[in-house]
This record gives C-alpha cells, structure tokens and sequence, in this order.
C-alpha cells in the first residue's frame, strides 16, 4: 500500500501568513493527490485534485504542486476562514490513503 | 442536489457487530464509486473501503480486510458497511463518500461526503 507522510502534523500561523504544507509518497503516484480542508464536527472538503488543480468555489489563495512523491499546498495569504485542518490523499489504484493532517493553529 | 446520509451508528460491544447504512439522492449509485472513510475522536481520516459503480469490484483497508463488507442496493440509493468482530481500534466516526471519477484505472477524489455516523466499541 502506498503511504503519505504528511508535515508539519502542527502549524503555528496568522492571518496574512503563507502557509505550506508538504506530503511524501511511498512510491511514485505521478501527480494523483488531493488536498482537503476540514473543520471541526465538519466533513472534509476538497479543494484540490490532480495535484495543482483547483475545485470550483475554492478561493485562489489555495494552489497544489508537486509531481512524482512529493506534492505541496499552499495558501497564500491565510485567512481566518482557513483554520483547519488539511489532509492530502493519494489515488494510484484502487486503494487510497490519507495524510496524517495538519492543524494550523493561532 | 446530491446528499449522503448515514445511520446505523451506535455503542456496540466488543467482538460484535453492527451494519451501517448510508442514503444517498441526487445521482445513481450506478454511476459512482462509493467510499466508506473512518475518523477515530481526534484523529485523522482512515480509508475504509471502495465499491464500484457496477457493484461488483470492493476492496478493503488492511485494518479491515475480512471483517468488513461494502455492499449496496441500487434500488434503495442505498450503501451498507457490515461490521464484524469488533474492536475498540474500530471506534470512529464513519463517513460515506462519493467517488468523483472510479473507473478501470482506480478510484479517485471524493467529491460528496455524509455527515457520519458514530461507532463506539466498548463493554
């Protein structure tokens, strides 16, 4: 099975801040991730697909990169609507697995 | 417009089982994969299991693999997860979800996830 390693688990950030967040791959999976926000008591949310691809309705301060095993989210400029958690997820095949998230906190 | 709701959650004891059901409107089953995703209080999302839009192809998460099944009923827009053997390990909130694009290459992103349905494995 293909693994994701997510980090930071944690991210200390502002409002205004540049905020990225990196996922390793086990093995190479091209450029199949997606990046979800999630808050709490929510259900996820995509903002993310194909690895740099934005979901309709999602702010432009939100872009993914990455190809191969490493793959990146970043929001721009961070706002308080972003307080979240982010969770990558990789689909090679048919199994898919999750990050481990990362919370940003104040 | 398209809606996923689960039931069946609750506290069960160890070594037991329980069936969730999830109800989903506004697309065929049919057409799209379904996904079954856990989170356990506080933690991160685990996946659980896949089915495909033809119903006859599922596959499992290693955790899970021989206690689980995945099944559906086109004609109730319905999908189940039946649960045996049950442990404190398998405590989590369970999502259904859709799958955006499942086809013969795999499946992909979830674009439309349930509200979840609580399981608590305790004596």
């Amino acid at each position: 099975d293909i693994q994701m390693t997510q980090s930071p688990s944690t991210l200390s950030v502002s409002v205004g801040d540049r905020v990225t967040i990196t996922c390793r791959a086990s093995q190479s999976i091209s450029n199949w991730v997606a990046w979800y926000q999630q808050k709490p008591g929510k259900a996820p949310k995509l903002l993310i697909y194909k690895a740099s691809s934005l979901e309709s309705g999602v702010p432009s301060r939100f872009s993914g990169s990455g190809s191969g095993t490493e793959f990146t989210l970043t929001i721009s400029s961070l706002q308080p609507d972003d307080y979240a958690t982010y969770y990558c997820q990789q689909y090679n095949n048919y199994l898919i697995t999750f990050g481990q998230g990362t919370r940003l906190e104040i | 417009q398209v809606q996923l709701a689960e039931s069946g959650g609750g506290v069960v004891q160890p070594g037991r089982s329980l069936r969730l059901s999830c109800t989903v409107s506004g697309f065929s089953l049919n057409t799209y994969g379904m996904h079954w995703v856990r989170q356990s209080p506080g933690k991160g999302l685990e996946w659980v299991a896949v089915m495909s839009p033809d119903g006859t192809a599922s596959y499992y998460a290693d955790p899970v693999k021989g206690r689980f099944t995945i099944s559906r009923d086109s004609s109730k827009n319905r999908i189940y997860l039946q649960m045996h053997s049950l442990t404190a390990a398998d405590t989590s909130v369970y999502y259904c979800a859709r799958d955006r694009h499942y086809d013969d290459n795999g499946s992909t992103v979830i674009d439309f996830w349930g509200q979840g349905t609580l399981v608590s494995v305790s004596s």
